[in-house]
């Protein structure tokens, strides 16, 4: 799988968008993008994930460039409770029959500030 | 409602003894998975499951034991052979035929070893 790198921490106010970038310049053409986020002492939770083309789902959107070698999730209007370690994670979407492991690296702590 | 149920939340343990950490859904999910948190750190993966009575070694598989008798179970025993067994553990399933790429995490186990 394709290594991605991260911001170690951002800040973002309230009400504001929150943009969290993610580098994957080593991507494969069948590698996918996946976001997941872990709110302090929860587990992960799954946001979004794309191949070519952006995605816009209820909780967020993702953003890929055309070269695909970096995406940007954005979350329009940032709250508290979005304050998260956010993962970026570069993996093929696995055929059926295989279980699927996705590496979660350290991620970008992002704090929204009130 | 569905969802993944690990107990117990936090166990504290001697030095030298095993421990069980209990993970079961109840999403008709077929693959499951253990992941490994330590502090500042993304997760690690130590086990995962694709169907009854079968399971592989993820990457930190040492000094840790599972068993998949049942669908909807998948234990772990951290034995007396992990030298470092204090960390937050992580259960996750996951559909396998037309996987998206989520997974579903429980809230987690803290286990200190004294």
């Amino acid at each position: 799988d394709a290594k991605t790198t991260q911001p170690p921490s951002m800040d973002c106010a309230e009400g504001r968008a929150a943009n969290l970038p993610c580098n994957h310049s080593t991507i494969s053409g069948n590698e996918y993008v996946y976001w997941y986020r872990q709110i302090h002492s929860q587990g992960p939770q799954y946001i979004i994930h794309g191949l070519k083309n952006n995605e816009t789902n209820e909780m967020a959107s993702l953003i890929i460039t055309e070269d695909r070698k970096s995406s940007t999730l954005i979350l329009p209007h940032a709250t508290l409770r979005d304050t998260a370690v956010y993962y970026c994670i570069v993996s093929v979407l696995i055929s059926s029959g295989s279980a699927r492991q996705l590496t979660f690296g350290s991620g970008t702590q992002l704090t929204v500030l009130p | 409602d569905g969802g993944i149920t690990q107990s117990p939340k936090y166990l504290f343990r001697k030095e030298g003894q095993n421990v069980t950490l209990s993970c079961e859904q109840n999403l008709n999910h077929d693959a499951m998975y253990w992941y490994r948190q330590d502090p500042g750190q993304g997760l690690r993966l130590i086990y995962y499951s694709q169907i009854v009575n079968d399971f592989q070694k993820g990457d930190i598989a040492e000094g840790y034991s599972v068993s998949r008798e049942k669908k909807e179970s998948f234990p772990l025993t951290v034995t007396s052979a992990q030298k470092n067994p204090t960390a937050f553990y992580l259960c996750a399933s996951s559909l396998l035929r037309d996987f998206t790429g989520e997974l579903f995490f429980g809230e987690g186990s803290r286990l200190t070893v004294l």
